[in-house]
């Protein structure tokens, strides 16, 4: 059974940083590109950004509003991918989900964070 | 950015009809296109991908269709466990833009 469950949410303050982890297990993560989208509170989804396999040279891209301040990265040799968050905006403020493939075909439950003084 | 934009924003219905939400691009995305199920409190669940093709596992009630710029999913006869949150999104250039959903409700 395919499953990706984040980790790492939780309250931190404008301008600090901020990583999740996305931990996969059923599949072989290695051969899959990862994405992470957000959903702010009572909002619609929002594409953050997406990792591709070693296969495709493990290339990112990132939406507008977290380039140059989110980095997505992987270690295959755990199944695991992470999202590094800094410098924090109050409108970071999000559920965040790692999903399996560019467009996500299999998503995790989410983790809250809250960006907030 | 490609803008999705997603018709109507809520709906009410009941269990046995047929349902209809549609999804415009604001360019062309041949069909990289796909529709998502949410619930409350849960993460988005794929339907649809590529247009028209049925993720494993869900329910034949659910299809797809449509290139381009316009694309449909209907439920051919709502089930009380449909009654969600429905998101469009291309998939076709970065950024991945979804519309903005349609709440399906019980009527």
């Amino acid at each position: 059974e395919v499953q990706l469950v984040e980790s790492g949410g939780g309250l931190v303050q404008p301008g600090r940083s901020l990583r999740l982890s996305c931990t996969t297990s059923g599949f072989t993560f290695g051969d899959y590109g990862v994405s992470w989208f957000r959903q702010a509170p009572g909002k619609g989804l929002e594409w953050v950004g997406f990792i591709r396999s070693k296969a495709y040279g493990v290339t990112t891209e990132y939406a507008a509003s977290v380039k140059g301040r989110f980095t997505i990265s992987r270690d295959d040799s755990k199944s695991i991918a992470y999202l590094q968050m800094n410098s924090l905006k109050t409108e970071d403020t999000a559920v965040y989900f790692c999903s399996r493939i560019e467009y996500g075909d299999y998503w995790g439950q989410g983790t809250l964070v809250t960006v907030s003084s | 950015d490609i803008q999705m934009t997603q018709s109507p924003s809520s709906l009410s219905a009941s269990v046995g009809d047929r349902v209809t939400i549609t999804c415009r691009a604001s360019q062309s995305i041949s069909n990289y296109f796909n529709w998502f199920q949410q619930k409350p409190g849960k993460a988005p669940k794929l339907l649809i991908y590529g247009a028209s093709n049925l993720q494993t596992a869900v329910p034949s009630r659910f299809s797809g269709s449509g290139s381009g710029t316009d694309f449909t999913l209907t439920i051919s006869s709502l089930q009380p466990a449909d009654f969600a949150s429905y998101y469009c999104q291309q998939s076709f250039f970065t950024p991945y833009t979804f519309g903005q959903g349609t709440k399906l409700e019980i009527k």
